[in-house]
């Protein structure tokens, strides 16, 4: 148990939808990251929200677009949805960006696109 | 750019032997380390992880990493496997500085299959 909560746990979406995916964070965390883990892959880091803003990005496009809340609590979200964009999505939450703290992660969201 | 290299994609030993999985990490700046366990449809699960001090971490279930600069390996081992320990193992690095601040750069994995 991380108490890092992700929701939904598995979903099915249509390419060209849009998808929401949100994540609690540990209590007292104000760091959270988002991840993209592909079949058969190592989580690829989308990116990372510190005290509601982003302040890191991976090589993702600009459809994919997070919010971080004043609890610490954040979205991901997704346009335009691709069949590539079918995987686990990782919440990742830590006391402190980059300090070596512990970081937690969720039991993930799998998305699942047709 | 930090990178980090699992060498094996997949390792079967038997219960009680040695498990060994083996981590490179390439990076200007000693990054924090970390390995993560990930068993079928779950989320990752932390080991054990290396910042600053003694270089041999040791982690939960009886795992253990040694940081070795001069090699750059961060290589995860148990004396004795477990039915239990089948799982996929994942090194991953912390940056600490730099553009890619509080990114975690993961390898690949390594599928470890416990055999009886």
């Amino acid at each position: 148990e991380t108490g890092v909560t992700q929701s939904p746990t598995h979903l099915i979406k249509t390419r060209g939808q849009q998808v929401t995916l949100r994540c609690s964070s540990q209590s007292g965390h104000n760091t959270v990251s988002w991840y993209q883990q592909a079949l058969g892959q190592g989580p690829q880091f989308i990116f990372q929200y510190y005290r509601e803003e982003e302040n890191g990005r991976g090589n993702f496009p600009p459809r994919f677009s997070g919010l971080q809340f004043p609890n610490y609590s954040s979205e991901l979200n997704v346009n335009a949805l691709e069949l590539d964009d079918s995987a686990l999505y990782l919440c990742a939450s830590s006391q402190a960006r980059g300090s070596g703290n512990t970081i937690y992660f969720g039991e993930g969201s799998w998305l699942t696109v047709v | 750019a930090q990178s980090v290299t699992q060498l094996g994609s997949h390792v079967s030993v038997s219960e009680g032997a040695l498990v060994l999985l083996r981590c490179n990490y390439s990076s200007s700046v000693p990054p924090y380390l970390f390995w993560y366990v990930q068993y079928p449809n779950q989320g990752l699960q932390l080991l054990l992880k290396y910042t600053t001090g003694a270089t041999l971490v040791k982690g939960i279930n009886g795992f253990e990493a040694e940081f070795k600069k001069s090699e750059t390996s961060f290589h995860l081992t148990k004396p004795s496997a477990h039915m239990s320990d089948a799982a996929e193992y994942f090194c991953a690095g912390l940056n600490a500085g730099g553009t890619s601040y509080g990114k975690l750069t993961f390898g690949q994995g390594t599928i470890l299959t416990v055999h009886p």
